[in-house]
């Protein structure tokens, strides 16, 4: 069973439209996170969850609306989205403890035309 | 969190050790060292992660030296499997929810 689920993996879709990408962890984790990593590579903390509380929102824009209906999923809605909002999307969760290490979704690369 | 620099490039021969260095001059007592790496169009794997003391597991060792100013990962027997972008983190104890990614070493392992 894979332990970090996102779906879809492919998204493409036109400016302005509203999206959605889900993510499910079987792993029993607390916190959970999104990351974006853009068309430079660079991968960058969006937000992060514990227990369906937010703890980290990292200046993302508010088209972007993380929802956790429960500690086993963390979904990421975008609305009016727009051509920059293109990148993969990295869906994590974090293992027990301070030292706990991120187990990583296989991402979901979003294509906004 | 303290900044970490890396090579942006490497290249090991197959079978032979991959040593990835990593510079963390700024790092502070209570900071952990993590290793994660990027397979091409995969999501990052955790590969290993230290305070102070040498670390071994299955995947690669952790360097790290006395003034913790430095470490290396080690892969004793690159693969071609290998490949991939290697990102050394500094993780602070007191943060732990964070983890900021670097720009990382590609390492490009040749037959």
């Amino acid at each position: 069973d894979t332990a970090v689920s996102q779906t879809p993996k492919y998204l493409v879709t036109q400016m302005g439209n509203d999206k959605s990408i889900k993510c499910e962890q079987n792993l029993g984790h607390d916190t959970m996170y999104w990351y974006k990593q853009d068309s430079k590579k660079f991968l960058k903390i969006m937000f992060s969850y514990n227990n369906k509380e937010l703890i980290i929102n990292e200046t993302v824009p508010n088209r972007f609306s993380p929802k956790s209906p429960d500690k086993a999923h963390l979904n990421l809605h975008i609305n009016s989205l727009e051509l920059g909002d293109s990148a993969v999307y990295f869906c994590a969760s974090k293992g027990q403890g301070a030292t706990g290490e991120l187990f990583f979704g296989e991402g979901s690369r979003l294509t906004v035309l | 969190d303290a900044k970490t620099t890396q090579p942006p490039s490497m290249d090991c021969a197959e079978g032979r050790a991959a040593n990835l260095p990593c510079n963390h001059s700024t790092i502070s007592g209570n900071e952990y060292v993590y290793w994660y790496r990027q397979i091409h169009s995969q999501g990052p794997q955790y590969i290993i992660h230290g305070l102070k003391n040498n670390e071994t597991n299955e995947m690669a060792s952790l360097i790290i030296t006395e003034d913790r100013k430095s470490s290396t990962l080690i892969l004793p027997h690159a693969t071609l499997r290998d490949t991939a972008v290697y990102y050394c983190i500094v993780r602070s104890l007191y943060n732990t929810d964070k983890l900021i990614f670097g720009t990382g070493t590609r390492l490009q392992v040749f037959p």
